[in-house]
């Protein structure tokens, strides 16, 4: 089946820095999708991709579609402590519905 | 408008009992699905409905699970005879087609 691997598992940063994550997979997706969840409540859908090459920004948030559409990737630029929570990425690919997600990577910010 | 709200928020049942999960989602979504999500991990599938019709239910770990959406809109998970591992937080996303999801804020499920 379709597999996704999200890195880095976490990142600890210092408040001010720049942030990058990616997903890859082993099979072409159609759409990507990059989500935040914090504690205690569901992912909150930042951006969504749906061409290969897209590049998209949503405020300090950037991600890419992969040319092979195989992978994508977000960065966070000047990250503030709000931005703490995990990150996950979430492909569509074969099937039109079914999400298939990474393992999240967890944002710590330093003080 | 609202987001997709789920009920209730936290749920504490003792092994063997049976427990009803509330979804209410985005005003005219017509796709509505379930995920349960374990501790650290991310969301897993359980079933997907387009308005009433229930089009995959293939994620659901065990016939003790059973959802529903009878009128296209609310939706309600069902867990009959609830084992420990069982404990987890269910999700419910909408969507007005299938690919943009927007999620409720889960129900936390302890089963002790």
């Amino acid at each position: 089946g379709q597999q996704l691997n999200q890195s880095p598992q976490s990142m600890f940063i210092q408040e001010g820095e720049d942030v990058s994550m990616n997903c890859t997979s082993s099979s072409i997706f159609n759409t990507w999708l990059w989500y935040k969840q914090e504690p205690g409540e569901g992912p909150v859908l930042l951006i969504a991709l749906y061409k290969a090459g897209e590049l998209t920004s949503n405020g300090r948030l950037t991600a890419q579609f992969g040319i092979t559409r195989k992978d994508s990737f977000l960065n966070i630029s000047a990250s503030i402590p709000s931005d703490v929570g995990i990150y996950f990425c979430a492909g569509l690919g074969d099937s039109n519905y079914q999400l298939i997600w990474g393992a999240g990577t967890k944002l710590i910010i330093k003080p | 408008g609202a987001g997709v709200s789920q009920s209730p928020r936290y749920k504490v049942a003792k092994r063997g009992q049976d427990v009803a999960l509330r979804c209410d989602p985005i005003s005219g979504h017509v796709s509505l699905f379930w995920y349960q999500q374990a501790l650290g991990q991310g969301p897993e599938f359980l079933t997907y409905f387009q308005n009433e019709a229930q089009l995959d239910k293939s994620g659901l770990p065990s016939d003790r699970f059973f959802a529903e959406r009878p009128e296209g809109s609310v939706s309600t998970l069902k867990i009959q005879r609830t084992q420990q591992e069982d404990s987890a937080v269910y999700l419910c996303a909408s969507s007005p087609d299938s690919d943009e999801q927007y999620f409720g804020p889960g129900t936390r499920l302890t089963v002790t």
